[in-house]
């Protein structure tokens, strides 16, 4: 079955370290996304790619980093510059064509040790 | 700007009552509209969708109608279970392939 495969489904940081949350589908969509959704809030964008190579900033991307070298992966490094890390991480894709729906992974959550 | 307004909740009610889930939007154009199902630790599901005015979309005993005229996309169910219980996202989508969420609303069934 086709489907978004993030991983791990928990993490821990440690103060000062970086940390790399994977997220791979094979539904050959071009386009990918990461959301944080902090407890009892709706979701927000990180980081989105549209093409392979290529990514923009979404509404809170201070902190963290993404590539986007291959089609169906898109890891996003959670950075130590990010201050307040602890959340629960979505990854999304969507395939190509006007006001499509996103696909969404079980989601990563990041807790600081 | 694109934007998208659903009731807060929490919204609890009793095993086979009404639900309505009230979502507004301000949008340029003729956006698709969704709603997503959030169960506890997982990600969020398609639940149903619209993609013009007056069409309806359903799922599961779920429905939401496209009102351009009251720029609304409202979740209906006629009698919920506790399986339900869930957080639910209204959502538009945008020509960037962005899509606009909702602050979600959580619902709890009692039995």
């Amino acid at each position: 079955d086709g489907g978004i495969t993030q991983s791990p489904k928990y993490l821990f940081r440690k103060e000062g370290q970086n940390v790399t949350l994977s997220c791979e589908q094979n539904l050959n969509h071009d386009a990918m996304y990461w959301y944080r959704q902090d407890p009892g809030q709706g979701l927000r964008l990180i980081y989105y790619s549209q093409i392979v190579n290529d990514f923009q900033k979404g509404d809170i991307a201070e902190g963290y980093s993404v590539s986007r070298e291959k089609k169906e992966s898109f890891p996003l490094t959670v950075t130590s510059a990010q201050k307040n890390p602890t959340a629960f991480y979505l990854c999304a894709s969507i395939p190509t064509g006007l006001n499509q729906p996103q696909h969404f992974g079980d989601g990563t959550r990041l807790s600081i040790l | 700007g694109n934007s998208v307004t659903q009731m807060e909740g929490p919204v609890t009610l009793s095993e086979e009552a009404f639900l309505t889930i009230n979502c507004t939007y301000t949008a340029t154009g003729y956006p698709s509209l969704f709603w997503y199902v959030q169960y506890p630790g997982e990600g969020l599901q398609l639940l149903l969708k619209a993609t013009k005015a007056d069409d309806k979309g359903s799922n599961k005993g779920f429905e939401a109608t496209y009102r351009k005229e009251t720029t609304s996309f409202h979740l209906e169910k006629g009698s919920v279970q506790v399986s339900d219980s869930a957080v639910y996202f209204c959502a538009l989508g945008s020509r960037d392939d962005k899509i606009i969420f909702g602050k979600g609303t959580r619902l709890h069934i009692l039995p």
